[in-house]
């Protein structure tokens, strides 16, 4: 059975720091692996996707990274600001194809 | 632009009564599924849906039902509420099951029961 790890469970930084998010996975056959943003009270926004063949993706301030063979993803935010503040959770898509097996998210607070 | 729209958004439930959370779609999305997120647990698959009227269960499918009777509808019945089921829960649709195209969620709904 799929199991999704991320560390750590809180950060809280101050305003303009580059940080990294992490998150390991126990089986590496796996299809993709999304990170998404959830707000306080909403649901789920995608932010990156990365195909199983891919090792990164990059949007904006956000660079996501992929070692499916150690069975670990990175989420890297470059010069952090007050809302990015969220939690940030990663999940993988197994090879069958099947639905998504989840983290149990970082929630993230950037000090102004 | 609705995309997958929720409701109730807040629901309180005494033990034993039964409920149906509706999820809703409009952009002709195949596959379908519900969520729901617990503290420290992240997100586990209840039962998910690849077209009207095929319908699967996932990781902690009991003491739910669902039912896929047109691509735009996804309800989540609650048979007997018990306080385990106390919870929020989520929808999502995708135009496929995860390979690559992004996956929507609602904006869930959170249910206490008592």
């Amino acid at each position: 059975k799929q199991e999704v790890t991320q560390i750590p469970a809180a950060l809280s930084v101050p305003e303009g720091e580059n940080l990294v998010l992490n998150c390991s996975f126990t089986d590496s056959a796996i299809y993709n692996l999304q990170w998404f943003r959830q707000d306080p009270g909403k649901g789920l926004t995608s932010l990156l996707l990365i195909q199983s063949s891919q090792r990164e993706q990059t949007s904006g301030r956000l660079n996501a990274s992929l070692d499916k063979s150690s069975g670990r993803s990175t989420l890297y935010i470059a010069a952090s600001q007050p809302g990015d503040s969220a939690t940030y959770l990663c999940a993988v898509t197994g090879d069958a194809g099947n639905m998504l097996t989840f983290g149990g998210g970082t929630r993230l607070m950037v000090k102004p | 632009n609705a995309g997958v729209t929720q409701t109730p958004k807040f629901q309180v439930l005494k033990t034993g009564q039964s409920m149906t959370l509706q999820c809703a779609q409009d952009m002709n999305h195949e596959y379908m599924s519900w969520y729901r997120q617990d503290p420290g647990m992240g997100l586990r698959l209840i039962h998910y849906s690849v077209g009207a009227g095929i319908t699967d269960q996932g990781e902690v499918p009991n003491g739910y039902n669902v039912s896929r009777s047109t691509t735009e509808d996804f309800p989540l019945r609650l048979l007997s509420a018990a306080p385990s089921q106390t919870s929020v829960y989520f929808c999502a649709s995708s135009s496929d099951r995860g390979y690559g195209n992004t996956i929507y969620f609602g904006e869930g709904s959170w249910l206490t029961v008592v």
